[in-house]
């Protein structure tokens, strides 16, 4: 079956725009994860989506930072007057339930805040 | 922070040598799991580890877990190239049940 996808995979924006990027988990997975992902650094959580529940926001670096997950599936972060230090791989990984957690990741979404 | 904390930060041998990565953790877990990301595949699932289970097994893989000193290790026997990528590992705390929590990661280099 299809894998996560992510897209754009490429944004180029300027200091102070709005972006939206976009995660498509695989079917029937309840967990979504969005991760920052600086360049050489390890993973930075960013939010966790699971089931109905509400999400885990504790990860998001600002308010300029939202993320929504429509019927459990599609997912949008959203960057409000982004930052050049907002420039980053921007990763989402979805599981299967609590229980079956191993992830599997998108190809991510290369982000430049010129 | 539950933040799993990988050593070496880095690590260069030779081709055919073992390459052991280690992994300390803060809080108790419910599993650990490692991870590979390579710039040819991004981030790949390697193996998972449940904190009932002290070692596992994938191919040229094995992990180990020791809850007791909260640490995990990582051998890679007999590398190739294409082993070449950056490792780490995750936690799963048991008080935030589920959410995936990554450390900084082991670069590991296999010199052909």
């Amino acid at each position: 079956g299809a894998g996560v996808s992510q897209s754009p995979s490429n944004k180029v924006t300027e200091k102070g725009k709005d972006v939206e990027l976009r995660c498509d988990p695989i079917s029937g997975h309840t967990a979504l994860y969005w991760y920052r992902q600086s360049l050489g650094q390890g993973l930075e959580f960013l939010i966790y989506f699971q089931g109905n529940s509400a999400p885990d926001k504790s990860g998001l670096p600002s308010d300029r930072f939202s993320a929504e997950r429509t019927g459990g599936s599609v997912s949008t972060l959203t960057i409000q007057r982004t930052q050049q230090e907002d420039s980053a791989v921007y990763l989402c990984a979805s599981s299967l339930s609590r229980v079956r957690n191993e992830q599997f990741f998108g190809p991510g979404t290369r982000l430049t805040v010129l | 922070s539950q933040q799993g904390e990988e050593d070496p930060q880095a690590l260069s041998i030779q081709e055919g040598e073992n390459a052991t990565m280690n992994c300390s953790y803060k809080t108790s877990i419910n599993n650990l799991q490692w991870y590979r990301q390579n710039s040819g595949r991004g981030l790949v699932h390697l193996i998972l580890i449940r904190s009932n289970e002290r070692e596992k097994h994938s191919g040229r893989l094995r992990v180990t877990l020791d809850t007791s000193k909260k640490s995990s290790s990582l051998l890679i026997t007999a590398s190739r190239a294409a082993d070449t990528a950056s490792y780490f590992c995750a936690t799963v705390a048991r008080t935030s049940y589920d959410k995936v929590i990554f450390g900084p990661g082991t670069s590991l280099s296999v010199i052909p």
